[in-house]
């Protein structure tokens, strides 16, 4: 258990909905990093906020947003969805003050677009 | 830009054999390496990291990784591999850029066969 909790695990949702997954990093842990793994994309980095704001983007879609809040959990909104974006999406968080930056992952959650 | 290359796909080899799974990785700045395992349907679990120091990087479940300069490579190695290590590996690179996202290799799925 890596201490990050992703809730729900598992999504199933109609194509043109709205969708919120959520992600509580490890205590004490500042960044959280949001990744979409599906079969033909493999791990995409999305974004990365830290203390509540954004740091980095990645290949995030205009359809996809995120915040991070005051308590540094985070929460990811896709809409409009699309069959494509059926996929695994973990949430990751790191420590303060490492360089290095270990990431610890969440066993993710599973949407499936129908 | 930074970005990781995993040769293999996949990677059969018989219970007791070794293994080794190659990452070569490109980037101009200084960088911090990584080894991922996720076993079906789980998160990702850290096994090793380079950050600096001594290039022969020891991990969890007898796995190790020599991180080469020259070559650019950061290859995982185990002497005897079980049943149980059966699962997906990701090499990843991190740093430089302020970020420290994760860019992430497309996967090497080791598969232990009795």
């Amino acid at each position: 258990d890596s201490g990050v909790t992703q809730t729900p695990k598992h999504l199933i949702t109609a194509t043109g909905q709205r969708v919120t997954l959520r992600c509580s990093p490890r205590s004490g842990d500042l960044s959280v990093y949001w990744y979409q793994q599906s079969l033909d994309q493999g791990l995409q980095f999305l974004i990365q906020y830290y203390n509540g704001e954004e740091r980095a983007k990645g290949n995030i879609l205009e359809r996809f947003s995120a915040q991070q809040f005051p308590d540094l959990h985070s929460e990811l909104n896709l809409s409009s969805l699309e069959l494509g974006d059926s996929a695994l999406y973990f949430c990751a968080s790191s420590p303060p003050g490492t360089p290095y930056n270990e990431q610890f992952f969440g066993p993710g959650t599973r949407l499936t677009v129908l | 830009a930074q970005s990781v290359t995993q040769l293999d796909s996949q990677v059969p080899v018989f219970e007791e054999a070794p293994v080794e799974l190659r990452c070569n990785y490109s980037s101009s700045v200084s960088v911090y390496l990584f080894w991922y395992v996720q076993y079906p349907n789980q998160g990702l679990q850290l096994l090793l990291k380079y950050l600096s120091g001594s290039t022969l990087v020891k991990g969890i479940n007898g796995f190790e990784a020599e991180f080469n300069k020259s070559q650019t490579s950061f290859h995982l190695r185990k002497p005897s591999v079980h049943i149980s290590d059966t699962a997906e590996y990701f090499c990843a690179v991190s740093g430089g850029s302020g970020t420290y996202k994760y860019i992430f290799g497309t996967g090497t799925r080791l598969k232990v066969l009795a």
